[in-house]
């Protein structure tokens, strides 16, 4: 089966550039779709079909999609943006839709 | 403003079953699948099920494939997922989720509710 492959934690001191990547064999010919979870809410989707951004969503949060890796880019880190981090993509051969392990973002 | 409140967690024993309804609010209901992912502690999303706008097509991932089974009821705006020969590893936090528009599989989980808390324990 399709796996994504995420590192599981990544840091950044406020206003630096926070890059979390999600790995997948082929990942550029997929659509991916990124998460951001706090504990005690609901998920929220940040980035859609690789770089589409929902009404609501900063540009600072961007993403993008080529050969085996996509990544999640955000600039200007806040305190606000501590979370975790999760890729998605639908495996067309099993028509399942599939979740990276998560990444935790640490504000410093 | 798209809302969804889940309802039905609880303490069940292994072997046992519940029934997660979802009610959903703000968007028509019976135009968009709907999907339930769920949480374990410590642990990451995991994909359990979805539904189509009819209700006649539905995916289940192999984890839960013969024990859960997903529905709903366009008239009153509510998803279920009923769950059954429940395990340990089934104790997570569930999602219900608005799918965005768009063929298959491929489209994006747009919309989340608060989740909630199904335990399963002796």
């Amino acid at each position: 089966s399709y796996v994504l492959t995420q590192p599981p934690s990544v840091s950044a001191a406020p206003g630096e550039t926070a890059r979390i990547s999600c790995g997948g064999s082929d990942i550029g010919s997929k659509s991916v779709h990124w998460y951001q979870h706090k504990p005690g809410q609901a998920p929220i989707l940040v980035v859609y079909y690789d770089n589409d951004r929902p009404s609501g969503i900063p540009e600072r949060i961007s993403g993008s999609n080529s050969g085996d890796t996509a990544t999640l880019t955000i600039t200007g880190v806040e305190a606000g943006d501590e979370a975790d981090y999760f890729c998605q993509v639908w495996d067309r051969n099993t028509d399942y839709r599939i979740f990276g392990g998560g990444t935790k973002l640490t504000v410093l | 403003e798209v809302q969804m409140s889940e309802s039905g967690g609880g303490l069940v024993q292994p072997g046992g079953s519940l029934r997660l309804s979802c009610e959903a609010s703000g968007f028509t209901f019976s135009s968009y699948a709907m999907t339930w992912v769920r949480r374990s502690p410590g642990r990451g999303l995991e994909w359990v099920s979805t539904i189509s706008s009819n209700g006649g097509i539905t995916n289940y991932a192999d984890s839960v494939k013969g024990r859960f089974s997903v529905s709903r009821d366009n008239s009153k705006n509510t998803l279920y997922l009923q769950m059954g020969s429940l395990r340990a590893e089934d104790t997570a936090v569930y999602y219900c989720v608005k799918d965005k528009v768009g063929q298959q599989l491929v489209r994006p989980l747009e919309y989340w509710g608060q989740g909630t808390l199904v335990t399963v324990s002796a």
